[in-house]
């Protein structure tokens, strides 16, 4: 099985920084099939990033994402208040379709 | 717009059964492949199980794999989990979720699927306990 392991745990910025959040794979994914999600409080994860790069439909410019092989990242760029939130990463290129443990992005 | 509507989530014994549904409207669901993913109180997404377009590739986790039958019904546009054997740590909500993408192989004959969620639902609660 692929583990999915994401770093940091926790990342504690302010409105309009950067954030960079890691995502690094036990073994190479199949096709770079690695997708990112943003889950808010109480809701459902969203869809923010699939085949590694493409983002998902309406998903702001903000949000790029990149990788390969084993090692892959998520990046916001000049972060909003509506973007403080639970990111998970998951692999799809083979079963089982592992998720990471998360990284929550938190207001400093 | 693509909507998914879970339901039957409820208080359960260990060992018991349920039957989870999961209503799709909005989007082709014929050819989506479909998941469920679940999510303990406090913690992170674990993918339960994912069935093709036509229902004929199924795909579990260790966790449930025995336990759990994922399964479709195309004529009324509803994906289901029967999930047997319950145990505490089945804890969880489930989410349903869509998986609109694939693509063809090299012979132009067999279709894969791309098992990113695409579109999810809000979720039913089991509790084993």
């Amino acid at each position: 099985d692929t583990v999915l392991t994401q770093s940091p745990g926790t990342l504690s910025l302010s409105p309009g920084e950067r954030a960079t959040l890691l995502c690094r794979a036990s073994q190479s994914v199949s096709n770079n099939f690695v997708a990112w999600y943003q889950q808010k409080p109480g809701q459902a994860p969203s869809l923010l990033i699939y085949d590694a790069s493409r983002r998902a439909a309406g998903i702001p410019n903000r949000f790029s994402a990149s990788g390969s092989g084993t090692d892959f990242s998520l990046t916001i760029s000049g972060l909003q208040p509506e973007d403080f939130a639970v990111y998970y990463c998951q692999q799809y290129g083979s079963s089982p379709y592992t998720f990471g443990q998360g990284t929550k992005v938190e207001i400093k | 717009e693509a909507q998914l509507v879970e339901s039957g989530g409820a208080l359960v014994q260990p060992g018991g059964s349920l039957r989870l549904s999961c209503a799709a409207s909005g989007f082709t669901f014929t050819t989506s492949a479909m998941s469920w993913i679940r999510q303990a109180p406090g913690g992170a997404l674990e993918w339960v199980s994912s069935l093709s377009g036509s229902g004929a590739t199924v795909f579990y986790s260790d966790s449930v794999k025995g336990r759990f039958t994922i399964s479709r019904d195309n004529s009324i546009n509803t994906l289901f989990l029967q999930m047997e054997s319950l145990r505490v740590e089945d804890t969880a909500r489930y989410f349903c979720a869509n998986s609109p993408s694939g693509h063809f192989d090299s012979s132009g004959y067999n279709y894969y699927f791309h098992y990113y969620m695409d579109v999810w639902g809000r979720g039913t609660t089991v509790t084993v306990s």
